[in-house]
């Protein structure tokens, strides 16, 4: 089955303490994206992959990092996690060339205490 | 900027009636336009999209036509049931390609029986 595999599904952690979440697809797909979700401001992007080894910031990216060290993960990578990045967190991927389609993890909601 | 904006939510409507969820769009160039559906406790999936003026996208009921000269991409359904129940987002990509996909701020739809 095609999907977009996120971990882990809920998350609390307290300010400071390294995390990662972690993003898997298996739809051999070029293109994968981070995203948060906070209520009255939609989805907002804060990293995005266009291939292996190449990854650009989005709109928030501050306080956040990523790695694609191979196709088909795309780890986010919280350093020292602030209350302010408690949020609804999700994994897109798609198809580079005329790919308007994204692919959406399940989630992980993140609580930083 | 790009930016997309949506009717304030929550709509609650009963079962057959007639949706409109508004979504109007700021946008250089001719931008692709899309709506998203997220279920409760699921990832974003791709409802519709349209990709030039005039065009009309259509799925499970739902339509929207991508209106240039207003600038909108109006989601519509002639009869809801129980199961639309959902956040709706409108979404736009400046060109074709997911790389820069820019969401509305979701619309949350309860239908009641």
């Amino acid at each position: 089955e095609a999907q977009v595999t996120q971990n882990p599904r809920y998350l609390i952690t307290v300010t400071g303490k390294k995390l990662t979440v972690t993003c898997s697809q298996n739809m051999n797909h070029e293109y994968m994206s981070w995203y948060r979700q906070d209520p009255g401001l939609g989805l907002r992007q804060i990293y995005y992959s266009m291939n292996v080894e190449v990854t650009d910031k989005g709109d928030v990216p501050e306080g956040y990092k990523v790695s694609r060290k191979e196709k088909r993960n795309f780890p986010l990578i919280l350093e020292s996690p602030s209350p302010n990045q408690t949020s609804l967190y999700f994994c897109a991927s798609a198809r580079l060339t005329g790919a308007e389609k994204l692919f959406f993890g399940s989630g992980t909601q993140l609580s930083v205490l | 900027g790009d930016s997309v904006t949506q009717m304030e939510g929550p709509v609650t409507l009963s079962e057959e009636a007639f949706l409109t969820i508004n979504c109007t769009y700021t946008a250089t160039g001719y931008p692709s336009l899309f709506w998203y559906v997220q279920y409760p406790g699921e990832g974003l999936q791709l409802l519709l999209k349209a990709t030039k003026a005039d065009d009309k996208g259509s799925n499970k009921g739902f339509e929207a036509t991508y209106r240039k000269e207003t600038t909108s991409f109006h989601l519509e359904k002639g009869s809801v049931q129980v199961s639309d129940s959902a956040v709706y987002f409108c979404a736009l990509s400046p060109r074709q390609g997911a790389q820069k996909l820019v969401f509305g701020q979701g619309t949350r739809l309860t239908i009641n029986p």
